[in-house]
């Protein structure tokens, strides 16, 4: 079974640029989530779906960050326009409707200039 | 609201010791916990986690988590530690009876020496 992929795996910007992150869930899972994770931190939930439907955005920064997975399966985060905060790895993940566990894929490690 | 705490930042162990990575939680309800392990460059990978049960739970790579209610804590532990099992470790808790997402800790930072 092949797992949660994601890309691009790095990317350099200058701060006030744009970027997206693309990710495919593993294959029959329903919920996916994307996480921001800080260096020296846990990772934090920014969104999750349920199919194409958003449960859960309330730790979305709104005003730069946006995300969608308008046919249920893969999904687009977006930022812009970044900060230097925003420098992350942000990680994708995925869990089927018969388990909370989640399975991650390898992330994009972000670094904004 | 939840919360994970995981004291150490680092845990050094010789490689054929035991280890212990700790973890104590905070829920309102009743918690589901989880232990992920991070390898570098890579994302987290699952180890192991606790509904109900057994307090007693068996993971990947050897690896067994104890559940104690008593003291609120997910303690990870390994009767023989690798050098391969070097990597960064995470707990993670979420309330059972709500929509609540998925809280992780700060991470512990595992180095087993040859």
């Amino acid at each position: 079974e092949a797992g949660v992929a994601q890309s691009p795996r790095y990317k350099i910007i200058e701060k006030r640029q744009s970027v997206a992150f693309w990710c495919n869930p593993i294959s029959g899972h329903a919920t996916l989530y994307w996480y921001q994770q800080i260096l020296g931190q846990g990772p934090k939930l920014l969104i999750q779906f349920q199919n194409n439907g958003v449960v859960d955005d309330s730790q979305l920064p709104k005003d730069r960050f946006s995300a969608e997975r308008l046919k249920g399966v893969d999904s687009t985060l977006k930022i812009q326009p970044a900060k230097l905060e925003d420098s992350a790895v942000y990680l994708c993940a995925s869990s089927s409707q018969h388990t909370d566990t989640q399975y991650f894929g390898p992330g994009t490690r972000l670094t904004v200039l | 609201a939840q919360s994970v705490a995981q004291p150490e930042d680092q845990v050094n162990v010789a490689e054929g010791n035991p280890l212990t990575v700790k973890c104590t939680y905070s829920v309102s309800g009743n918690p589901y916990l989880f232990w992920y392990v991070q390898y570098p460059n890579r994302g987290l990978q699952f180890l192991l986690k606790y509904i109900t049960g057994d307090n007693l739970v068996k993971g990947s790579y050897g690896f067994e988590a104890e559940f104690n209610k008593s003291q609120t804590s997910f303690h990870l532990k390994k009767p023989s530690a690798l050098v391969s099992d070097s990597a960064l470790y995470f707990c993670a808790v979420r309330d059972l009876g709500g929509n609540t997402p998925l809280v992780f800790g700060k991470g512990t930072r595992l180095s087993v020496i040859a």
